[in-house]
């Protein structure tokens, strides 16, 4: 069974229209990560939540946002998506080490 | 530098082939090393983890070179279901937001 899910496997969107992606987890983890993977590319960690604290990386555009309304969920909030944010959005949560990551299917992002 | 360096492909090998991937990393106070596998379009997925000592798990085994910075991961009697990107994963600090990740090398083994 599927432990960190996420919402919907692909999604299209166009060009300035918000989209949300969104991820829950079954694992009771206080750590969930979202990351931005294009093709050929490593993942790049967008943000972190420890709990309900919000770690945001330097270099994460604001168009980009995030929600953790609770334990399970978490939520990317893309306010206005243009053609290079087109890419796999991964959700992740990390168990008692911090270090082995649990990764969703991911939502594969095409922007119109 | 990048941070995480891995020979991206491709690596295209018969099947039964034995085949090794290299990863370097710069920084000298990395603490802990996996890697992970990704098939097209899906998720990283944990292959195994890197110890010291070196660890095999079946026809695969890692390596860690501390002195060099760098890990390795040796394939053997390669299966078609290997076919897929090896991600190169290295922890800072031991917390998973300082995991970083190399982009990849693909492997595609052909029958």
């Amino acid at each position: 069974d599927a432990m960190v899910i996420q919402n919907p496997r692909y999604q299209v969107t166009q060009f300035g229209k918000p989209v949300t992606l969104s991820c829950s987890q079954t694992l009771n983890h206080n750590v969930m990560y979202w990351y931005q993977q294009k093709s050929s590319q490593a993942p790049k960690l967008l943000f972190h939540y420890y709990d309900k604290d919000f770690n945001n990386e330097a270099d994460t555009p604001d168009n980009f946002q995030s929600r953790r309304p609770n334990t399970s969920f978490c939520f990317l909030d893309i306010r206005s998506p243009g053609l290079g944010d087109a890419a796999m959005y991964l959700c992740a949560t990390a168990g008692a080490t911090n270090e082995k990551l649990f990764f969703g299917s991911g939502t594969q992002l095409s922007v119109l | 530098r990048k941070e995480v360096e891995q020979d991206p492909g491709p690596f295209n090998v018969p099947e039964g082939a034995t085949v090794a991937f290299n990863c370097t990393y710069s920084n000298s106070a990395s603490q802990s090393f996996f890697w992970y596998r990704q098939d097209c379009r899906k998720e990283p997925k944990l292959l195994m983890s890197v110890y010291s000592s070196g660890n095999e798990d079946g026809r695969f085994t890692a390596q860690l070179n501390r002195a060099s910075q760098y890990i390795s991961l040796l394939i053997r009697d390669s299966k078609l279901s290997d076919s897929a990107t090896y991600l190169c994963v290295v922890n800072i600090l031991g917390s998973a937001r300082q995991l970083t990740f190399g982009s990849g090398t693909q492997l595609t083994v052909l029958p």
